[in-house]
């Protein structure tokens, strides 16, 4: 039972590349989030998506873009990487009537040079 | 949503016994209190949830009075392992995750 699952673990990218963070969670929730964490602050919340074909902004959405592939995914796009956009990003999911317990994954720390 | 507050840092041997308050003066009637657990390099993960009085489970005791202006954490007889960052949430359940704010938290450190 994996849970949820982040892919890649660590990145490396230089200004102006863009990449696609992976999220996969297989406890069949509804709803599934992104997050970012800075050294020695808390999480703030990226985009977030209810159910399957809906997304949402969160606290801090620019320069970010999201999709829910189907119920199981939700990826994270950089567009064009910003070193503030160096971070630890971490992806999350809850169930529908039991949204106060949300499960995270392991964290994509991603360096942008 | 009810804002928190929480102690930056605290600092205890194994062995003792963990208190960690969280204030949250403006809690609603129908919000719950969560508290959720982050090792370093780990994602958050929850541990305890309750509404009044007292909520034991096999990780952690929370305790919170009438008023519900606070809760308490209590970790018995913690071990290095324990060693994380602690955070407080206030909120509805029904609303949304997203309705959660993560403040700083509390940072525990457990020495030998």
């Amino acid at each position: 039972n994996a849970g949820v699952t982040q892919t890649p673990k660590f990145q490396v990218l230089k200004t102006g590349q863009s990449m696609t963070l992976q999220c996969a969670q297989d406890m069949n929730h509804n709803s599934m989030y992104w997050y970012r964490q800075d050294p020695g602050m808390g999480l703030r919340l990226i985009y977030y998506s209810a159910s399957e074909g809906t997304t949402d902004k969160g606290e801090v959405p620019n320069g970010y873009n999201v999709s829910r592939l189907n119920k199981r995914e939700f990826s994270l796009r950089l567009e064009s990487a910003a070193p503030s956009q160096t971070s630890v990003y971490f992806c999350a999911s809850s169930a529908w009537g039991r949204d106060t317990e949300a499960f995270f994954g392991q964290g994509t720390r991603l360096t942008v040079v | 949503l009810a804002k928190t507050t929480q102690p930056i840092s605290m600092d205890s041997y194994e062995g003792q016994e963990v208190n960690i308050t969280c204030s949250h003066n403006n809690i609603a009637t129908n919000d719950y209190i969560t508290w959720y657990q982050q090792f370093p390099s780990q994602g958050p993960r929850f541990i305890i949830q309750g509404y009044k009085t007292k909520v034991t489970n096999e990780v952690a005791s929370l305790f919170i009075p009438a008023d519900r202006k606070s809760s308490t954490l209590s970790l018995p007889r913690v071990s290095l392992s324990d060693t994380a960052v602690y955070y407080c949430l206030v909120g509805p359940p029904g609303a949304g995750f997203q309705k959660l704010v993560f403040g700083t938290g509390t940072r525990l450190l457990v020495s030998p």
